[in-house]
């Protein structure tokens, strides 16, 4: 079926160096991205958004891109920071109504100090 | 704001009991949500509410029931429960059905079945 998975389960990153995380889309139907940090003990936080007609969006210290031809997502964390050190997930909303969200598998990220 | 609260934080049953999980959310939203998350993967729909009175099915419906009679409250049931379930659930709700718009998430509860 549709899916949307992750390439990378886990990163590990210098601090203060930037973060990508990656993401495969295969539903093309879908026109609303979103990424979500989940920290360890916790419910998954919003991080930012991105709508299919738009290819890039920035938020504070972070960037999300949208490659549709490819089906590809990326979030950017720039500067990485050890409270950056979560498990991070992409979203997609398959396109219909009912904002049903279909989740990737997560990537976790480490920040070394 | 509390915004979107679930009770029990923990809870051990054995195979066969019941039990129901609480989901609260004090932001007036119309749409309610619960997912599994089983270790290292992401979240699964269980069951969803579009409103007060209203529930349907999600991804993994099998072994769960749930009810949402006010618009605050969704509640999600166990009749009988498995190994299988053990797992940690999340209720989240958004304002709208509007398939643009982010869902807020409660801090979990986590379900042991032995």
């Amino acid at each position: 079926g549709e899916s949307v998975g992750l390439h990378l389960p886990t990163l590990s990153v210098q601090e203060g160096d930037n973060s990508i995380i990656n993401c495969a889309y295969s539903n093309s139907a879908s026109d609303y991205f979103i990424w979500y940090k989940q920290e360890s003990g916790k419910g998954p936080q919003f991080i930012i958004d991105i709508r299919s007609n738009m290819d890039k969006r920035q938020g504070q210290r972070v960037t999300v891109l949208l490659n549709k031809t490819v089906k590809h997502l990326s979030l950017q964390i720039a500067a990485t920071q050890p409270g950056d050190s979560a498990v991070y997930f992409c979203a997609e909303n398959g396109g219909a109504a009912g904002n049903k969200l279909t989740f990737g598998g997560g990537t976790r990220v480490l920040v070394k100090p | 704001n509390a915004g979107v609260t679930q009770t029990p934080k923990f809870r051990v049953l054995k195979t066969g009991q019941s039990m129901t999980l609480l989901c609260a959310q004090d932001m007036n939203h119309e749409y309610m949500y619960w997912y599994r998350q089983d270790p290292g993967m992401g979240l699964r729909l269980i069951h969803y509410s579009v409103g007060e009175g209203t529930t349907a099915k999600g991804e993994v419906p099998d072994g769960y029931n749930v009810s949402r009679l006010k618009k605050q409250n969704f509640l999600l049931g166990l009749e009988s429960a498995a190994p299988s379930q053990t797992s940690v659930y999340f209720c989240a709700s958004s304002p709208t059905g509007l398939a643009d718009y982010e869902q807020y998430f409660g801090p979990g509860t986590r379900l042991t079945v032995t």
